[in-house]
């Protein structure tokens, strides 16, 4: 069975701190990993990662992907308030007929 | 510039009703998809149409079933509503088969 787990569950920083999230998976024939952030709605876009060791970023979030050791991070550096959010990892895999499996998120809270 | 549209927002049903969510994109994307989000579970795929004139069962489609009328619309239907069914529902469109998703606002759905 295709597991995605993120960790932590829940954070709690201060405006300024930077923030590293974890997504670790265990799929058949992987293909992708998604980053989306959901605030109080839908969830949102932020990154897709393919190749090992290639680090995606826009702005202060950055993300990279280990296919060895089958995990990614969420890095979020001098987070703000508005930062506050729910951070989803969703992972593409499956033979001839894909399958996406979402892990449970990170509670993210950025207090003042 | 709407995006994903999903109507209604809200809905309260009985059980044995049935009911259709409705979800259109105007971005012109293939694929389709839809989601349940229940607390403490994450977002779970439903059913998908990776293109127009296809659907497929996603991981939870024991209870619905869905109808890709065009390349802009994919609706949900419960046949028969029961409480376990209860929980927020998520259309979303990609542009190619499990690219970056972008998502309506949701249905929250409860069945008493």
């Amino acid at each position: 069975e295709d597991k995605v787990v993120q960790s932590p569950l829940s954070l709690v920083v201060h405006e300024g701190d930077t923030v590293t999230l974890n997504c670790s998976y265990e799929v058949t024939n992987f293909r992708s990993l998604l980053w989306y952030k959901q605030e109080k709605k839908a969830p949102t876009f932020l990154f897709m990662l393919t190749s090992s060791g290639i680090e995606k970023k826009s702005g202060r979030l950055s993300s990279i992907l280990d296919k060895k050791e089958l995990f990614s991070i969420l890095n979020i550096t001098a987070t703000q308030t508005g930062d506050s959010a729910v951070y989803l990892c969703a992972v593409v895999g499956g033979g001839s007929n894909y399958k996406l499996t979402f892990g449970k998120g990170t509670l993210l809270t950025v207090n003042p | 510039n709407a995006g994903v549209t999903q109507t209604p927002k809200f809905q309260v049903l009985k059980t044995g009703q049935s009911m259709t969510l409705q979800c259109a994109q105007d971005m012109n994307h293939n694929s389709m998809y839809w989601y349940r989000q229940d607390p403490g579970m994450g977002l779970r795929l439903i059913y998908y149409s990776a293109s127009e004139g296809t659907t497929d069962k996603g991981e939870v489609p024991n209870g619905y079933n869905v109808s890709r009328l065009n390349k802009r619309e994919f609706s949900l239907r419960l046949e028969s509503a029961a409480p376990s069914q209860t929980s927020v529902y998520f259309c979303a469109s990609s542009g190619e088969a499990w690219g970056p998703q972008h998502f309506g606002d949701g249905t929250r759905l409860s069945i008493l």
